[in-house]
């Protein structure tokens, strides 16, 4: 199994709304990553965990709040979003030993409408 | 800080013609990863290639081929005999590689929109 899942595909959601984004993969990656994407834009990192550690945040507003129950899963908890956070989210996991990167693998994305 | 440069922000050719995609990145690293992905209307990140700063060969795939200069930081993508199939968004990354696995960040490029005319 070489792919990424992610669900759902799509999501709008009310500004009051608690919804959660899906992310999860069985290539033994132990790197999982939350990526932001708006129209016409580049993927902009969020998270990152290594060995389900959080271990980057790049300053995500807190009503953005990721979880990594194990190595095969991670999970984006969204509340009271604004509507400027509507975007697609991708999910990437990736492998690293001795420093060499075995490449990123990048799921299909949550394309996120806020109202 | 690692930056990459897409400076073509869109390009148009008409089918069959060859055209070539430009990537020029920094990095303060002597070990680092440069990628290239496709993103179709769909959405999804297609991954084209992966290569590490220590191996300077040209690579071919097919109709595409990379040409990687690290004397001029550049990374550039040429595909041949272009297709309709071939209209897309195409991204340049840069990962560098940390000491400590876990703080590897993907940085990329802004993108270059191709579009084939059939």
């Amino acid at each position: 199994d070489t792919e990424v899942t992610q669900t759902p595909k799509h999501l709008v959601m009310g500004m009051t709304n608690k919804k959660s984004l899906k992310c999860e993969q069985h290539m033994g990656h132990r790197a999982m990553y939350w990526y932001k994407q708006k129209a016409k834009k580049p993927p902009e990192l969020m998270f990152v965990y290594s060995y389900e550690k959080l271990s980057i945040n790049e300053s995500v507003p807190s009503r953005f709040s990721p979880e990594c129950p194990n190595s095969s899963l991670l999970n984006l908890h969204l509340h009271a979003l604004q509507p400027e956070d509507s975007a697609l989210y991708l999910c990437a996991s990736s492998q690293v030993i001795f420093r060499t990167v075995y490449g990123y693998t990048f799921g299909s994305g949550t394309r996120l409408t806020v109202v | 800080a690692q930056k990459v440069t897409q400076a073509q922000t869109e390009i148009s050719v008409v089918e069959k013609e060859d055209v070539t995609l430009d990537c020029v990145y920094e990095t303060r690293d002597t070990t680092y990863y440069l990628f290239w992905y496709k993103q179709p209307p769909s959405g999804e990140l297609v991954f084209l290639i992966r290569r590490n700063s220590f191996d300077e060969q040209n690579e071919i795939s097919g109709r595409y081929s990379w040409n990687f200069q690290k004397s001029t930081s550049s990374f550039n993508f040429t595909i041949t005999a272009s297709q309709v199939v071939d209209s897309a968004v195409y991204f340049c990354a840069l990962s560098e590689v940390e000491r400590d696995f876990g703080n590897e960040k993907l940085t990329f490029g802004t993108g270059t929109r191709l579009t084939i005319i059939p």
